[in-house]
């Protein structure tokens, strides 16, 4: 079956040590979505590709990075993670202007 | 103000019940409007998604929009208590691939 997933499902990294979180999809859909949802909040989009375009919210910290070195993955990279970057990570996929999103299961980020 | 808005809850109703999920958007250009179903721990699941004013129904859901009052809600009919959940709801605003999300309503369905 045709999915998007997250890889690992559960992440401990120490505080200031430097993470990768991973997505994968079977869909080939060419937009890619990071979110972050802490407990109780809303899932807050931190950026997104358009095929290799890649584009940032506003808001969202420095500390965070992504790459998507092809259509099939994308990596989100947390230079020094914090204890409040702790949540679920969550990854999505759609095609572009068709709204037909996809979520991957997440990755629970614990810092230590 | 919040691009999406949505009552927190909990909002209890006793199985059988008609639970009534509601939400506003700031964002008059928006298009496109879903709800999602998320259990604690798990990612959000699609329930359905509405474009047009009015209602549209599937299963025991109906969705209902409003795009004049910019507001949006999900019924969910003869209640029962594997619905609860947390229920979110997204907008995707006008030319733009983004869905964006209210913080969400948590549903108790109590026997």
């Amino acid at each position: 079956d045709a999915m998007v997933i997250q890889n690992p499902r559960y992440q401990v990294t120490q505080f200031g040590k430097p993470v990768t979180l991973s997505c994968s999809q079977t869909l080939n859909h060419n937009v890619m979505y990071w979110y972050q949802q802490k407990s109780s909040q809303a899932p807050k989009l931190l950026f997104h590709y358009y095929d290799k375009d890649f584009n940032n919210e506003a808001d969202t910290p420095d500390n965070f990075q992504s790459r998507r070195p092809n259509t099939s993955f994308c990596f989100l990279d947390i230079r020094s993670p914090g204890l409040g970057d702790a949540a679920m990570y969550l990854c999505a996929t759609s095609r572009h202007r068709e709204r037909d999103y996809t979520f991957g299961s997440g990755t629970r980020l614990t810092v230590v | 103000q919040k691009e999406v808005e949505q009552n927190s809850g909990p909002l209890s109703v006793p199985e059988g019940a008609i639970a009534s999920l509601n939400c506003t958007y700031s964002d008059r250009g928006s298009q496109s409007f879903f709800w999602y179903r998320q259990y604690s721990g798990k990612s959000p699941e699609l329930i359905m998604f509405i474009y047009s004013n009015g209602d549209k129904e599937d299963g025991r859901f109906t969705a209902q929009l409003n795009k004049a009052s910019q507001y949006v809600s999900l019924l969910i009919r003869d209640s029962q208590p594997s619905d609860s959940a947390t229920y979110l709801c997204a907008v995707s605003p006008y030319n733009t691939d983004k869905l964006i999300f209210g913080t969400g309503t948590r549903l108790q369905v109590f026997p």
